[in-house]
């Protein structure tokens, strides 16, 4: 059974912190996608990475995948309040997608 | 454009009842999936759809759950004799095609089994 397992579930971290959450997949894929929810809503794509070695970032967001370690990071730098949210990582195995737990990440002021 | 939309946004049926939930993907999108989300379950995928080949329905949780697509566009999932435990928010998304391309996501339907 394919797990797909992010830590830490839940983050409090101050403004202008830097901090990593991890997402670790049990199977071979090398499709990882990084979405974000926030409370209420629905769910919004964040990165897309297809291969060993990518990393992409937008703003102050940077996703790394190594599929050798089954394993992406979210990479979060100088936290600001508007990135409170919850993070999924997903992993797509034949145009089926596991998700993660969630990470919910509350950034106090 | 326009994003992804989904109706009804919510949905109270008693228990046993029928219900249809229908998504329009964005247009173009040849690719549309099914989501579940509940506080039990997490986020699980149901069903995806590419063009008007058949779908992979491997994710769905029982035979009382169907789902279909007309003309590779508007998408129907229907759930028979609805039971409690079908309570979750169902999020449907889009993307142009499978694998490499990200996913649009709807704003769900919030069903509640009563």
């Amino acid at each position: 059974e394919l797990k797909v397992e992010q830590n830490p579930l839940f983050l409090s971290m101050q403004e202008g912190k830097n901090y990593t959450i991890y997402c670790n997949y049990s199977t071979t894929s090398d499709r990882l996608y990084w979405y974000r929810q926030d409370p209420g809503k629905s769910l919004e794509s964040l990165f897309v990475l297809l291969s060993n070695g990518a990393v992409k970032q937008e703003g102050r967001l940077m996703a790394s995948l190594d599929t050798k370690a089954r394993l992406s990071t979210l990479h979060i730098t100088a936290a600001v309040h508007d990135l409170s949210a919850t993070y999924f990582c997903a992993v797509d195995i034949s145009n089926q997608f596991y998700f993660g737990t969630g990470t919910s990440l509350t950034v106090i002021p | 454009g326009a994003g992804v939309s989904q109706s009804p946004s919510n949905k109270v049926t008693e228990k046993g009842k029928d219900v249809e939930l229908r998504c329009d993907p964005i247009s173009g999108h040849t690719a549309l999936y099914w989501y579940r989300q509940s506080l039990g379950q997490g986020l699980e995928f149901l069903i995806y759809f590419q063009g008007n080949s058949a779908p992979d329905k491997s994710g769905l949780p029982s035979d009382r759950f169907s789902a279909e697509r007309t003309g590779g566009s508007v998408s129907t999932l229907t759930i028979q004799r609805t039971q409690q435990e079908d309570s979750a928010v169902y999020l449907c998304a889009s993307s142009r095609s499978t694998g490499t391309y990200e996913q649009y996501f709807g704003p769900g339907t919030r069903l509640t089994v009563t």
